[in-house]
């Protein structure tokens, strides 16, 4: 079992439309959980940190629920620059600083 | 400011030699980081720098596999005796600090193809 899965889609939706993502993880220790956006060919870029009390940065809210060990990414308003894939990532509890990723969550935002 | 850089962006290789890919992280940034990505994938942790010292190198699949940083900047990741399974995007990161929600900052990765 993957330390870290996401449907990966592609997940097709409209301008302006509100799509969301879940992701779960397998460790009930995991520590720090981020949401990273790739864009085709591009190298990774962090999008957002999600925190326990989960946080909301614009049109974008990410969410944590330990207790099904899952998080989500809730984009609300679909742009066509949202257009990437949304990768889920991971450490664990007494070695942060080994990341898991999951493989991405395509998203397609179409005029 | 510069972000991280990586060289070569492409290497083709023939099966059996070995490659040398440097990274040269965001000046001043304390934790390195390599990964491997395969298509379709995310990156998947190859090892781990803390200033000079590789913290932690449980991610590199074989010991064909070796990285170093001798002076806790620049850093280059080696394969010896290279094989067609190795083909892969790899990438690598910096973070300026090493602690539990570090923002991490790839390069353009370096594309290996191993024939």
């Amino acid at each position: 079992r993957k330390e870290v899965e996401q449907d990966p889609g592609p997940f097709n939706v409209p301008e302006g439309a509100t799509v969301a993502f879940n992701c779960t993880y397998s460790n009930s220790a995991s520590q720090s959980f981020f949401w990273y956006r790739q864009d085709c060919r591009k190298e990774p870029k962090l999008l957002m940190s999600v925190y326990s009390s989960g946080n909301e940065d614009g049109r974008f809210t990410a969410q944590l629920n330990r207790a099904s060990q899952y998080i989500s990414l809730l984009i609300r308003d679909s742009k066509l620059s949202d257009s990437a894939t949304y990768l889920c990532v991971v450490n664990w509890e007494g070695n942060f600083n080994k990341f898991y990723f999951g493989s991405g969550t395509k998203l397609n935002v179409k005029p | 400011g510069a972000g991280v850089s990586q060289s070569p962006r492409y290497k083709v290789t023939k099966r059996g030699q070995d490659v040398a890919l440097r990274c040269d992280p965001i000046s001043g940034h304390v934790s390195l980081y390599w990964y491997r990505q395969a298509l379709g994938q995310g990156p998947e942790f190859l090892t781990y720098f803390n200033y000079e010292a590789q913290q932690d190198k449980s991610g590199l699949p074989n010991d064909r596999f070796s990285a170093e940083r001798p002076e806790g900047s620049i850093s280059t990741l080696t394969i010896q005796r290279t094989e067609q399974r190795d083909s892969a995007m790899y990438r690598c990161a910096s973070s300026l600090y090493s602690g539990e929600y570090n923002e991490q900052f790839f390069g353009p990765g370096t594309r290996l193809t191993v024939l």
